[in-house]
């Protein structure tokens, strides 16, 4: 069974410090991996997306992560946080190639980011 | 830039009743899910669809629950007797097969059950 673990349930950085979110996950073919940001009250928004290729992979806001398959992991990394980064971040993985069924995202339990000014 | 879009954006409702919350996918995309998030909690899956039927659903997804296509836009998920456990962000998804398995969100249902 597929299962994603977000060890660290919060986190507080200062603005303009680095940022690094910890995603593990256990998969049983090739993962198709995702990081999405929900600020409150809101949806789930792409930061980013990995199946292959580089395993360093640039999102939007400035966000990148790391796939290191030898640790089953899936850092999201940000260099300077700025406040309005303060959000939930939630890991998921599920598969690339669709079969019509079995498709879902298996998500973590989330990391909430807080940014000290 | 084409996105999914989810009505209402917040229900409030009596236990016991029914509702269905309404789900647009993107026009050429062909799967289809429901995801839940009870407050505070993760996200979890619900129930996919493809082809014009279920093709995977989760141990939450009991005989209460049910989906539709209606038409050639609509997605909906019903909800025959609310309980107050119901109360949660819906999210609906959906998913152009030729791109991966990228799902693209909706903003999100609230569901609110008294």
């Amino acid at each position: 069974a597929q299962s994603v673990t977000q060890p660290d349930i919060h986190i507080t950085v200062s603005e303009g410090a680095s940022l690094e979110l910890r995603c593990n996950y256990s998969y049983g073919a090739t993962p198709y991996l995702f990081w999405y940001v929900q600020s409150p009250g809101q949806g789930l928004q792409l930061l980013l997306k990995y199946f292959s290729g580089d395993t360093l992979v640039q999102g939007i806001k400035g966000f990148e992560a790391e796939f290191k398959r030898s640790q089953s992991s899936f850092n999201l990394r940000k260099p300077s946080v700025h406040w309005s980064d303060a959000a939930e971040y939630f890991c998921a993985v599920g598969p690339y190639i669709l079969t019509g069924g079995g498709n879902k995202l298996t998500f973590g339990t989330g990391t909430q980011l807080k940014v000290e000014l | 830039e084409p996105e999914v879009t989810q009505t209402p954006s917040h229900q409030v409702t009596q236990m016991g009743q029914e509702v269905i919350l309404r789900c647009v996918p993107i026009s050429n995309h062909l799967y289809f899910y429901w995801y839940r998030q009870i407050l505070g909690q993760k996200v979890e899956f619900l129930v996919s669809f493809y082809n014009n039927e279920i093709s995977e659903k989760s141990e939450i997804f009991d005989d209460q629950f049910s989906v539709e296509r209606p038409d050639g836009s609509n997605f909906t998920l019903k909800i025959r007797s609310t309980k107050l456990e119901d109360s949660a962000m819906y999210f609906c998804a959906s998913v152009d097969p030729r791109a991966g398995n990228e799902q693209f969100f909706g903003p999100g249902t609230r569901l609110t059950v008294l």
